[in-house]
């Protein structure tokens, strides 16, 4: 079946430095999102590309859909202790199925 | 109103209990579905209802019974559960493309 791989696992950052999380799929797809979930909390969507080399900016957060649609990033510049979380990558795979990446998970250090 | 209400919010139960977790959202998506997240790994699709139907269904175990009894209800009646069930239950519910809205989840603890 459809894989989706995140990279790195784990991320410990000093607060202010940079971040990055990147989404591998072993299929082209049609759009990917992103989602953050804090330590006990739930996921919350953040963000949805569709469009070839796509990039999109959330205030300090950057994302990006790579050009052959298998793989995206999110950038965090200058990380804050509120950024803390795991961050997912999800795609469809057919009509409302969603298959969610292995998540990276962010600690920053004060 | 963009929020997903799910209860309880912990449940504890015994293997012979039957329960049900109840999912209700109000921003007129018509696709609800079902996940389980098990401790550090990503959420699992379970089920999903379209249009008040089912219409995924991931090899979930029958001892999982999933019910949509309108366009902004979604339960999940749960009957001799084992402990490898004991997880985070999630629902969310999202427009025919684009964003899903989560729930703050069902901590369940089986027994």
């Amino acid at each position: 079946g459809q894989q989706v791989m995140q990279i790195p696992q784990y991320q410990h950052v000093q607060e202010g430095e940079d971040f990055t999380t990147y989404c591998n799929s072993s299929t082209t797809l049609s759009n990917i999102q992103w989602y953050k979930q804090r330590p006990g909390g739930h996921p919350v969507f953040l963000i949805q590309l569709v469009k070839s080399g796509e990039v999109k900016k959330q205030k300090r957060l950057t994302f990006q859909f790579g050009e052959a649609k298998k793989n995206s990033s999110l950038h965090i510049t200058a990380t804050q202790t509120t950024d803390v979380g795991t961050y997912f990558c999800a795609v469809t795979s057919g009509t409302y199925k969603y298959i969610f990446g292995t998540g990276t998970r962010l600690k920053v250090l004060a | 109103d963009t929020e997903v209400t799910q209860t309880p919010k912990h449940l504890v139960m015994g293997m012979t209990n039957k329960k049900s977790l109840k999912c209700e959202q109000h921003m007129g998506h018509r696709a609800m579905y079902w996940y389980k997240q098990k401790a550090k790994k990503p959420p699992e699709l379970m089920f999903v209802y379209s249009y008040e139907k089912l219409s995924i269904n991931e090899s979930v175990p029958s001892r999982f019974s999933p019910e949509c009894p309108n366009s902004s209800l979604l339960n999940l009646h749960l009957h001799a559960l084992q402990p490898e069930d004991s997880a985070l239950y999630l629902c969310a519910s999202s427009p025919r493309q684009g964003a899903s809205f989560f729930g703050q989840g069902t901590r369940l603890t089986v027994v």
